[in-house]
């Protein structure tokens, strides 16, 4: 069954880096995209970008632009996304999605100082 | 402040329907068949009810539809069941604009 293995929960320092892998199995990889999408404690669900598993195209949030980068690696269908720059406001739970029909588990971030 | 509006809250008995509605506008929600919705349970991911409007993905009870009118989406469920109670979260596709998906705030649905 198609299923996305996220890495383990993070703590950061306010303007650290944080990069959180994404595991595909059970489709070809290369033949979806992966979105990723953040969901702040009690709030909704904010989109964040995507990237193309296929050729690399990437789509980032305008808020996003210039702190985040969506990579995958297609040897091991395994994507990732790194936020620069962290902010106690992007503590949240950080999901990756293929093409935004099947969701991992989410990773939490924390940052704190 | 969301993209998409969706009431806060819902609530019915079980048995009953409901409906929770998604407004948007003609640049997302008006001009595009690809709306969808997900059922969130508290501590889990996102999970897909309905997708491209109307249509369900394998596995998900037909007591859910989707309907769109102009601007607003709509989920219905029907026949609600106690493991209906989460929060439920439309999409849509928003074209060229930044940023192509945008989501509604969520509507908390209690089943009493």
């Amino acid at each position: 069954q198609v299923q996305l293995v996220q890495s383990g929960a993070e703590v950061k320092k306010p303007g650290a880096s944080v990069k959180v892998s994404c595991k595909a199995s059970g489709y070809t990889f290369t033949s979806y995209g992966i979105s990723w999408v953040r969901q702040a404690p009690g709030q909704g669900l904010e989109w964040m970008g995507w990237i193309s598993a296929y050729n690399g195209n990437t789509n980032y949030a305008q808020k996003l632009q210039g702190r985040v980068t969506m990579t995958t690696d297609t040897s091991t269908s395994t994507a990732y996304m790194e936020l620069r720059s962290l902010r106690s406001d992007d503590t949240a739970v950080y999901y990756c999605a293929r093409e935004l029909d099947v969701w991992g588990k989410g990773t939490t971030v924390t940052v704190s100082s | 402040q969301s993209a998409l509006t969706q009431p806060a809250s819902v609530s019915g008995s079980p048995g009953q329907s409901i409906t929770i509605s998604c407004t948007g506008t003609s640049s997302d929600v008006g001009s595009y068949n690809l709306v969808s919705w997900y059922q969130q349970h508290p501590g889990k991911a996102p999970k897909l009810m309905i997708y491209e409007v109307s249509k369900r993905p394998s596995g998900v009870s037909n007591r859910f539809s989707g309907s769109k009118s102009g601007n607003t989406a709509s989920l219905t469920i029907s026949g609600l069941q106690a493991e209906d109670e989460a929060d439920y979260y439309c999409c849509s596709y928003a074209g060229s604009s930044t940023p192509p998906w945008v989501f509604g705030g969520g509507t908390k649905l209690t089943v009493l």
